[in-house]
């Protein structure tokens, strides 16, 4: 049972690069979504979907695009990569539409990205 | 914006029960209380939640207080392996919409020692 994958571990980008970021996960659960963590601060939150076809903004969403497809994917796009984004980036998924209150279902994360950006 | 406050860092010997404090006096009435732990370089780890009513699972109790305004998670017999940083969370508003998010502080330090 793999829950949340997220590729790669580790990756190094120069500023200008474009890279997606990959999350998968084999629970069916409809909503996903990303979040960075960075030293000093608390995980914030970038992009989040509540089902396959809807995504919606976070609170740090400059920068990041992402799609949903299908339920089990949820690709983070960087598409001009910048020194402020580097760092550790989570992908988490839960049953049910957490966000909406409607179910206080538990979220399961990935073990990270961790992406430098020289 | 943090909505939680716990101390940054704790103690607690092998064996022993490791209760860490949280503080939420602005929680709404029906919003729940979670914790999560995050074991170095690792993703967040659920733990436990609940809403007024103590709680326990196979990891960890959970206590509120009647006023809703603080809870103290209980690992009954702390291991090393339960050395990580323990994030006690609330949810917010955070757009128009009906939509809630995870306000995740610093979290406390818990150091597990032989």
């Amino acid at each position: 049972n793999a829950g949340v994958t997220q590729t790669p571990k580790f990756q190094v980008l120069k500023t200008g690069q474009s890279m997606t970021l990959q999350c998968a996960q084999d629970m069916n659960h409809e909503y996903m979504s990303w979040y960075r963590q960075d030293p000093g601060m608390g995980l914030r939150l970038i992009h989040y979907s509540v089902g396959a076809g809807i995504t919606d903004q976070g609170e740090v969403p400059n920068g990041y695009n992402v799609s949903r497809s299908t339920t089990e994917d949820f690709p983070l796009r960087l598409l001009s990569a910048a020194p402020s984004q580097t760092s550790v980036y989570f992908c988490a998924s839960s049953p049910g539409i957490y966000h909406t209150g409607g179910r206080n279902q538990p979220q399961h994360f990935g073990d990270g990205t961790r992406l430098s950006i020289l | 914006d943090a909505k939680t406050t716990q101390p940054t860092s704790m103690d607690c010997a092998e064996g022993r029960a490791a209760n860490l404090p949280c503080n939420h006096s602005t929680i709404s009435g029906n919003e729940y209380v979670y914790w999560y732990r995050q074991i170095h370089s690792q993703g967040p780890q659920y733990i436990i939640h609940g809403l007024k009513n103590n709680e326990t699972n196979e990891m960890a109790s959970l206590i509120i207080t009647e006023d809703r305004k603080s809870s103290t998670l209980i690992l009954p017999h702390a291991t090393l392996r339960d050395t990580a940083v323990y994030y006690c969370i609330v949810r917010v508003a955070f757009n128009a919409g009906n939509n809630r998010k995870l306000i995740w502080g610093l979290g406390t330090s818990l150091a597990v020692n032989p």
